[in-house]
């Protein structure tokens, strides 16, 4: 089955402690991206990747980084959380880059940072 | 500055009536227009993908129309059903090749009561 994967679904966790939220595509995308749903805000794009090591930001990166070492993931870490990063997030990938086929969303993270 | 905005905020039928939710963007250069399906507590499903020479998209129940000279786009729900109940946004991608970029609306919340 065709799908994107995020682990884990929920997190509590405390300020500072660094985290990284694990998301994987098993459909061969090449476009992949990062969002948090906040209320109110609807989704912003926090980064996305092309390809490959290729990665770079999006509406609002501040305090979060990304890695593509391999095709299939796409890891979003936060080194140093605070509260204002207490959102619902979801990854999503295409086949084309940003605005072409449909993206693909995982069913979400929620993080509380307390 | 580029904007999708999304009526109603949210609507309450019930089920069985037909009911239509509006998308108004003011996006440059166009490049498509998608709804997406957001249930609570899931990642969005893309509905339909329409480009500028396409006016009308059905998807099921669900039919979307877009009017470019007007910039406005249309989703049609017919003979909805309780699991029509979800949060409905309409997504434009802005820009041509790969500095596209896709603006999101806030969705309409809709419910559907029996």
């Amino acid at each position: 089955e065709a799908q994107v994967t995020q682990n884990p679904r929920y997190l509590i966790t405390v300020t500072g402690k660094k985290l990284t939220v694990t998301c994987s595509q098993n459909m061969n995308h090449e476009y992949m991206s990062w969002y948090r749903q906040d209320p109110g805000l609807g989704l912003r794009q926090i980064y996305y990747s092309m390809n490959v090591e290729v990665t770079d930001k999006g509406d609002v990166p501040e305090g979060y980084k990304v890695s593509r070492k391999e095709k299939r993931n796409f890891p979003l870490i936060l080194e140093s959380p605070s509260p204002n990063q207490t959102s619902l997030y979801f990854c999503a990938s295409s086949l084309g880059g940003p605005g072409q086929g449909p993206q693909h969303f995982g069913d979400g993270t929620r993080l509380s940072i307390l | 500055k580029n904007q999708v905005e999304q009526s109603p905020q949210s609507l309450i039928i019930l089920e069985g009536k037909n009911c239509t939710l509006q998308c108004n963007y003011t996006v440059s250069p166009f490049s498509n227009l998608r709804w997406y399906k957001q249930d609570t507590g899931r990642g969005p499903v893309s509905l339909t993908i329409m480009t500028f020479s396409e006016n009308t998209k059905s998807n099921g129940r669900y039919t979307a129309t877009l009017d470019a000279d007007t910039k406005q786009s249309s989703l049609h729900i017919t003979a909805s059903q309780l699991s029509d109940s979800a949060s409905y946004i309409c997504v434009v991608s802005a820009g041509v090749g790969n500095n596209r970029k896709l603006i999101w609306g806030l969705g309409t919340s809709l419910a559907v009561n029996p």
